[in-house]
């Protein structure tokens, strides 16, 4: 099975500008969470979606935005960039259902620099 | 609110030193205990899940034990290839979040 695939691998945006990341979650997968990581903070969790629906959020301001569509693939964006959103954004799928302990498989990531 | 905390933060091995990592944490209602390796500018790689206090689960040099407050991965006779950060995290919670920790960076000289 193909693994977690992000698109773009890299990212470079200026200050205002907005952005849009792709995620494709494995075949089979419903779940696809999105995290940034950032050197000084770690891995921090921005939300998670399950039949293209929001189930959880995490601490980001409303520029962070995500979807999911009926195929399970995900995309997030940021808008009114600023220079704090420059990270590695990491999409995770897992297979079954929110609440359930299964696996979450992480993608390589998409690096985004903003100038 | 959940929490897990990694030490050390950084550790060097000389190949062939064991030694363990430290995961603690506070999540509510633990539904998982999972370790992760990741390389420089590469997603995290999964590495085991621990459910309950008593349960091991071992990969190679790799041995992870967890408790009712901590969790350990431990490294037998490590090489230079399992140089890597490794990063515990947490699930649980009222919306079953996971929660990550910082993350150990491993260093094994040759």
């Amino acid at each position: 099975k193909a693994g977690v695939t992000q698109t773009p691998r890299y990212l470079i945006k200026t200050r205002g500008q907005q952005v849009t990341l792709s995620c494709s979650p494995i075949s089979g997968h419903r779940s696809v969470s999105w995290y940034q990581q950032t050197p000084g903070q770690g891995l921090q969790f921005l939300f998670e979606y399950f039949s293209e629906t929001q189930r959880n959020k995490g601490n980001f301001p409303g520029r962070f935005s995500g979807r999911q569509f009926s195929n399970s693939r995900s995309e997030m964006n940021v808008s009114t960039l600023e220079l704090g959103d420059s990270a590695l954004y990491l999409c995770a799928s897992r297979e079954g259902l929110a609440g359930s302990t299964d696996t979450q498989y992480f993608g390589p990531g998409t690096r985004l620099t903003v100038l | 609110e959940d929490q897990v905390t990694q030490s050390p933060e950084a550790l060097r091995l000389q190949e062939g030193e064991s030694s363990s990592l430290n995961c603690s944490y506070t999540v509510s209602g633990l539904r998982g205990l999972f370790w992760y390796r990741q390389d420089p500018g590469k997603g995290p790689e999964f590495l085991f899940t621990l459910y309950s206090a008593g349960e091991e689960k071992e990969k190679e040099r790799l041995k992870a034990t967890l408790t009712k407050k901590e969790s350990f991965l431990h490294i037998t006779a490590p090489k230079p290839e399992d140089s890597a950060t490794y990063l515990c995290a947490g699930r649980g919670g009222s919306n079953y979040k996971l929660t990550f920790g910082k993350g150990t960076l491993l260093t094994v000289n040759p």
